[in-house]
């Protein structure tokens, strides 16, 4: 039974269109996040959603804007995609005070 | 400052060796989490081990067990009889006693350290 899961696996794009990425957990966990790992395999927390409420909002262009519409579901959505936006994204979740997180399989996004 | 330093960009071990994988940490937190991950070529991210900063005993988890020195704040991990599935990146992460506002734990992760297991 898939824990975290993300869609789509793979999004290639062109510069200048908006696409968005969904994530769902069924652990029933209260808290996700995203994060983006670079090419040089470093990750990076972007947001992080507890009960639906915004709790942690890193330096992020105001393009990447999340979306929590219950418990279960963190979905980013990307406007105006650039190149430098060319990464891997990772969801994970994680019940609020513990710090054990579980991740997603990741999306592999690409601008061209 | 960096909170999670791991030195070693990447790593050769034998098959069958054991490996220790360096982490240190930065933090003036009394209460905190140490965790590593292993993420494999295929890309996912695979939780291995935790450290709570108040456990007195390393944690283990068969192969893998955390070389906790609290006065070093250093967590260590180590890989015993290295199998060709262990080659991998491996990350460290810490979440300090800080939280954000809703009560989780902001984590932080080092750059991570690549293992390559040769036959």
């Amino acid at each position: 039974d898939t824990a975290v899961s993300q869609t789509p696996k793979y999004l290639v794009t062109q510069m200048g269109n908006d696409k968005s990425i969904k994530c769902e957990q069924n652990l029933g966990h209260d808290t996700m996040y995203w994060y983006k790992q670079d090419s040089k395999k470093f990750l990076k927390i972007m947001f992080s959603y507890n009960n639906k409420e915004l709790i942690i909002n890193e330096t992020v262009p105001n393009r990447f804007s999340p979306k929590s519409p219950d418990k279960a579901h963190l979905n980013l959505h990307i406007n105006s995609l650039e190149l430098g936006d060319s990464a891997v994204y990772f969801c994970a979740s994680s019940l609020k005070g513990s710090g054990f997180q579980f991740f997603g399989p990741g999306t592999r996004l690409t601008v061209l | 400052a960096q909170k999670i330093t791991q030195t070693q960009p990447g790593m050769f071990v034998q098959e069958k060796e054991a490996v220790t994988l360096d982490c240190t940490y930065d933090t003036s937190d009394q209460s905190y989490g140490l965790f590593w991950y292993k993420q494999p070529s295929s890309g996912e991210m695979i939780f291995l081990i935790y450290q709570g900063s108040y456990d007195e005993q390393n944690a283990t988890e068969g192969r893998y067990s955390l070389n906790f020195q609290k006065a070093r704040k250093s967590a260590n991990l180590v890989i015993s009889a290295s199998q060709l599935g262990d080659s991998a990146m491996y990350f460290c992460a810490m979440r300090e006693g800080r939280k954000a506002s809703g009560g989780s734990y902001i984590p932080t992760f080092g750059r991570g350290t690549s293992l390559i297991v040769h036959p």
